[in-house]
């Protein structure tokens, strides 16, 4: 069974369109998040959701708005896409909310993200 | 604001060698540090979590140590198997505790 799962895998897509990407965990964990990866392999935080509740937002620009409709779901839609947004879009998930946690965060298989 | 520095960048070794891949970083207040494994074109696998009032973790063939006061961790693998090769990442939790903090990651290459 898959503990955090993403779709697409793979998206490719023209400048300027509107796409989402999907996460789901079935660890019944409080706490998610979506890092990128750029085209150097460095793997930097984006959002992080606790509860449903957003936690942090490291200055990503407003065009990308994560959504969690409910906790064991974090969805990330990008509006009017740039060729800068290619990368590699994990979503992760912890038991709690970090911060003397102890709880080791699982990361799903990525979604590549190629902007033409 | 944390930085977090992996050295080398990459390495590669014959089958059987031990090793030691080293982790810095810039904010010694941390709440925990994780080290990671990522095969190519792959998501994360987490392979310890050490926290901050430990000094090392071990698993299998792993062993990872912890100095918070000089901001250094080292993951030291025995008996390297060409199945290690991978990239290895260390992270930190930030100062709010909120999201992990990556370095860049060593490639490790083991040659048979």
């Amino acid at each position: 069974d898959t503990a955090v799962s993403q779709t697409p895998k793979y998206l490719v897509t023209q400048m300027g369109n509107d796409k989402s990407i999907k996460c789901e965990q079935n660890l019944g964990h409080d706490t998610m998040y979506w890092y990128k990866q750029d085209s150097k392999k460095f793997l930097k935080i984006m959002f992080s959701y606790n509860n449903k509740e957003l936690i942090i937002n490291e200055t990503v620009p407003n065009r990308f708005s994560p959504k969690s409709p409910d906790k064991a779901h974090l969805n990330l839609h990008i509006n009017s896409l740039e060729l800068g947004d290619s990368a590699v879009y994990f979503c992760a998930s912890s038991s709690g909310l970090a911060g003397g946690s102890t709880d080791t965060q699982y990361f799903g298989p990525g979604t590549r993200l190629t902007v033409l | 604001k944390q930085e977090v520095t992996q050295i080398p960048a990459a390495l590669s070794v014959p089958e059987g060698e031990n090793l030691v891949l080293n982790c810095s970083f810039t904010d010694s207040a941390i709440y925990n540090l994780q080290w990671f494994r990522q095969d190519p074109g792959k998501g994360l696998t987490s392979l310890l979590l050490i926290q901050s009032s430990q000094r090392e973790q071990t698993s299998g063939r792993l062993n990872a140590s912890l100095d918070k006061s000089s901001g250094r961790s080292t993951l030291y693998i025995a008996a390297s198997q060409p199945g290690d090769s991978a990239t290895y990442l260390c992270a930190v939790w930030n100062q709010a505790g909120t999201a992990l903090i990556f370095g860049k990651g060593t490639t490790l290459s083991v040659s048979s």
